[in-house]
């Protein structure tokens, strides 16, 4: 359950191309994921999420796939915007109550 | 509607002391989850309460108690303050406590030990 992590800690985005950040996990049990944007000073908000009977969905500007053959994770922002720089930090939710965190995906937006 | 709701938003305490910090679910949200979330790491869980019972817990000490009341508020207390207690300590709240229930997070109370 601790084992989320984020392939890169840093992500440079110029302003209008798409972002794709990548999430690892490591508990097959797993069965729910959610992405959370935090920004400075603020909470984790909601993103998107996604159960593990499926491999893809899609939201207003962001998709999340999920392939658990090789326990992984990934979520796409279309057309960044400089109010997408945040930290965006993937959670599992293995058996049990808790959701797990990676240590998170800093995104900055170039204009 | 209001969201997760959080108080104090900040503040500062000596080390040995106690401090309680607050939440108000999103309305008719029923589960109440607390976390601890140390600069430039991902939060770290803490307690999961549901109909005020307490469904989980995660490696903290003794020195961390939490309560959920019929409203379904909750307050998280850790008494004998550390150092490393200084953390945002965040709550969350879905509508039931079962698994895949998409769960919100409120702002934060931002904990300094000094």
């Amino acid at each position: 359950g601790e084992s989320v992590g984020l392939h890169l800690p840093t992500l440079s985005v110029q302003e209008g191309d798409n972002s794709i950040i990548n999430c690892a996990y490591s508990n097959s049990a797993s069965d729910y994921f959610i992405w959370y944007k935090q920004e400075s000073g603020k909470g984790p908000q909601f993103i998107i999420d996604i159960r593990s009977n499926m491999d893809k969905r899609q939201g207003q500007r962001v998709t999340v796939l999920l392939n658990k053959t090789v326990k992984h994770l990934s979520l796409q922002i279309a057309a960044t915007q400089p109010g997408d720089s945040a930290v965006y930090f993937c959670a599992e939710n293995p058996p049990g109550y808790k959701l797990s965190f990676g240590a998170g995906t800093t995104v900055t937006v170039r204009a | 509607d209001a969201g997760v709701t959080q108080s104090p938003t900040h503040l500062i305490k000596t080390r040995g002391q106690q401090v309680t910090l607050r939440c108000s679910p999103i309305s008719g949200h029923k589960s109440v989850s607390w976390y601890q979330q140390v600069l430039g790491q991902g939060p770290q869980f803490i307690f999961q309460y549901y109909e005020k019972e307490e469904r989980g817990r995660g490696n903290f000490p003794d020195r961390f108690s939490a309560r959920q009341f019929p409203n379904y508020s909750s307050e998280l207390n850790v008494n004998a303050l550390l150092l490393g207690d200084s953390a945002l300590y965040l709550c969350a709240s879905s509508l039931v406590g079962a698994k895949g229930n998409t769960i919100y997070f409120g702002e934060g109370s931002w904990l300094t030990v000094v």
